[in-house]
């Protein structure tokens, strides 16, 4: 398996613009995460999926974030309008429902507003 | 809100020393203690976990130290090496499966 697999690796955009982060789940995984990652914020949880269902979207930080999970093999991140204080690498996780087993990331994308 | 503190934010340490990472939690429906590795570029990746019914567990030069009535848990490596330079994070991972993670913890390991 080829992992799980974040498009694009990196993002620059203008302010204001709308940004699209995508995710394929590792194949079998029900669960699925969207992390932010920054220095001051460490890996901070975003919303979890489970069976393509939002569980938790709590950490969404406000109305212009948003995210789908269309089937069990896509996942988008959207951000809309942009802003440079979202600038962050994005990771997407995903791990069978299981208890205790691995959640694998992705290899993130590192976005930046400008 | 932070739901696992994690300290240092930084560490040196020289090589063949011992490299320790602490976290604390307050949530008790945390139920299971991972520990990921990341490297420059790269994301995070599974090194050790524990169970809140076991008080330690090693693996190689990797030992986790749980407390369960203090709510801290800790990550030792030993005899540290310049290629265990990286990030590492602590998690607590919820009855529902939600996974919550330290700030981080940036290990230099000088040769």
């Amino acid at each position: 398996d080829a992992g799980v697999i974040q498009s694009p690796r990196h993002e620059v955009t203008e302010m204001g613009q709308e940004v699209t982060l995508r995710c394929k789940p590792i194949s079998g995984h029900n669960s699925l995460f969207w992390y932010r990652q920054t220095m001051m914020r460490g890996l901070e949880l975003l919303i979890y999926f489970n069976n393509n269902v939002p569980i938790d979207d709590s950490g969404m930080p406000e109305d212009r974030f948003s995210a789908k999970m269309p089937n069990a093999s896509f996942s988008t991140l959207k951000i809309q309008p942009s802003e440079p204080r979202d600038s962050a690498v994005y990771f997407c996780a995903s791990k069978t429902h299981t208890w205790g087993t691995e959640a694998f990331f992705g290899q993130g994308t590192r976005l930046t507003v400008v | 809100q932070q739901q696992v503190k994690q300290s240092p934010q930084s560490l040196i340490v020289q090589k063949g020393g011992i490299s320790i990472i602490n976290c604390a939690y307050e949530n008790t429906a945390f139920d299971y203690f991972p520990w990921y590795q990341q490297f420059p570029g790269k994301g995070p990746a599974l090194l050790i976990a524990i169970r809140p019914d076991v008080s330690e567990k090693k693996e190689g030069r990797f030992t986790i130290s749980f407390n369960k009535s203090a709510k801290q848990f800790s990550l030792h490596i030993m005899d540290s090496q310049p290629g265990d330079s990286a990030t590492y994070f602590c998690a607590a991972v919820s009855t529902g499966n939600q996974f919550y993670f330290g700030t981080g913890t940036s290990l230099t390991v000088i040769p």
